[in-house]
Formats: C-alpha cells, sequence, structure tokens
C-alpha cells in the first residue's frame, strides 16, 4: 500500500510570491491534515479537510488556506509568502475523521524556504 | 485550548538500557487520546504507541510503553533495550475525542541512543 506522498518535497520561493503544496493521502483515507514544522514553533495544526469540507483551523492567518478534492487529494496555499513561512510542512491521512481511527499517517514533508 | 509540554529537550541513553521521556499537558476534556511520534532524521513522522483517556491500562507496543497519570497529566514513554534506531525526535501529542483529526504536539525531546 502506498504511502502519504507530498509534492514537491523541496521548494524555494521568494518574498510575496505564492505557493501551492500538495498531499495525496493512503488510498482510502478521507481525513487529510497539515501541520507546519518549524525550529522556533514547533509543529503546529493548520487545518484539516474530511470529505472536502473543512473540520479544523489552526491559529494561522488568512493567507494559508486548503482544499480536498473528491479522490481525497488535499492542497495548501499560501499567499503574500514571508521569511517566516519557511518551513517544514507536513501532511497527514486517516481512514476516519475521528480520533477513535487513531492511524495516523505521515508523509515525508515539503521543505519550503521562502528567500 | 489544550497544551502539552515536554521538558527535557535532550536525552541519551546507552544501547540495550533503558530510557524514559517525560510530557504532561494541560486540557478540560474528558474524553481525549495521547500519542508519542517518532521523528527520525529522515523527518517521517512514525506513530509509536497511542493510549486512550478512558482506559487505565497503560498502552505497551513492543519495547515500547507509557506510563499514563490521568490525574496528574502526565503520559511518559519508556524505551526498554534501547537500539541505535530509536535516535530522533520523539514528539508527545494529544487529540480531543470526537473532535477531528488534530493533534497538538509537544515541543519535542531529541534522543540520542549511544553505542
Amino acid at each position: 500500500k502506498a504511502g502519504v506522498t507530498q509534492t514537491p518535497r523541496y521548494l524555494i520561493k521568494t518574498r510575496g510570491q505564492q505557493v501551492t503544496l500538495s498531499c495525496s493521502p493512503i488510498s482510502g483515507h478521507r481525513s487529510v491534515s497539515w501541520y507546519q514544522q518549524t525550529p522556533g514553533q514547533g509543529l503546529q495544526f493548520l487545518f484539516e479537510y474530511f470529505s472536502e469540507t473543512q473540520r479544523n483551523k489552526g491559529n494561522f492567518p488568512g493567507r494559508f488556506s486548503g482544499r480536498q478534492f473528491s479522490n481525497s487529494r488535499s492542497e495548501m496555499n499560501v499567499s503574500t509568502l514571508e521569511l517566516g513561512d519557511s518551513a517544514l510542512y507536513l501532511c497527514a491521512s486517516s481512514r476516519t475523521g475521528t480520533a477513535s481511527s487513531y492511524e495516523q499517517y505521515f508523509g515525508p514533508g515539503t521543505r519550503l524556504t521562502v528567500t | 485550548a489544550q497544551t502539552v509540554t515536554q521538558s527535557q529537550p535532550e536525552m541519551s541513553v546507552q544501547e540495550a538500557e533503558t530510557v524514559t521521556l517525560s510530557c504532561t499537558y494541560d486540557t478540560s476534556e474528558s474524553n481525549y487520546y495521547l500519542f508519542w511520534y517518532k521523528q527520525p532524521p529522515s523527518r517521517q513522522m512514525i506513530l509509536v504507541i497511542r493510549q486512550e483517556a478512558y482506559k487505565q491500562q497503560n498502552a505497551t507496543e513492543n519495547r515500547f510503553s507509557v506510563n499514563f497519570q490521568k490525574a496528574a497529566k502526565s503520559f511518559s514513554l519508556k524505551i526498554s533495550d534501547s537500539q541505535l534506531g530509536d535516535t530522533a525526535m520523539y514528539f508527545c501529542a494529544f487529540m480531543k475525542d470526537n473532535a477531528g483529526n488534530m493533534l497538538t504536539f509537544g515541543g519535542g525531546t531529541r534522543l540520542m541512543v549511544k553505542p
């Protein structure tokens, strides 16, 4: 069974630009969550999508947005990039949208560098 | 809001010995789940073990076990017979029940297993 895939794996962008990151969950998984990992702030929850609907949202500005498609693939977008957006962005998928399905599988992440 | 605290930024242990990583959390929820995740240098986040708050019995998974003290809001991870492959960042995480897949992570403990 293929794991969670994230593309691209590495990305370099300039301040003010926008970026789109993609996450393909494990086949059959309907919940996709996104996290930002930085040395200063650690791991922070961005948002979760389940059946194409945003279920939860973390405390991030509106520049961060996401969506989920009917095949459960998810994208997140960051507009007007700032230097502080440089981070590892992790995607995780699970079968259902409840904690009882504890098996959250993480992808390898996308390393975004903003210059 | 929930908070998760890992008070040991770094730890080291000799191969084959036992080490315990500490985690405390704060929540007003009565139903929740606690997790330990491992992030090796490859950055791939891997679930190590989970604990349902309603279960009094401590979870075990091979060489990994937890000491869950609900009243004290403590959730420590014990690694027995440490192996070189256990070298990684370890994150303690909290998830509310029936609130979707939104993890709140601690700051992490960097564990080094020495030969």
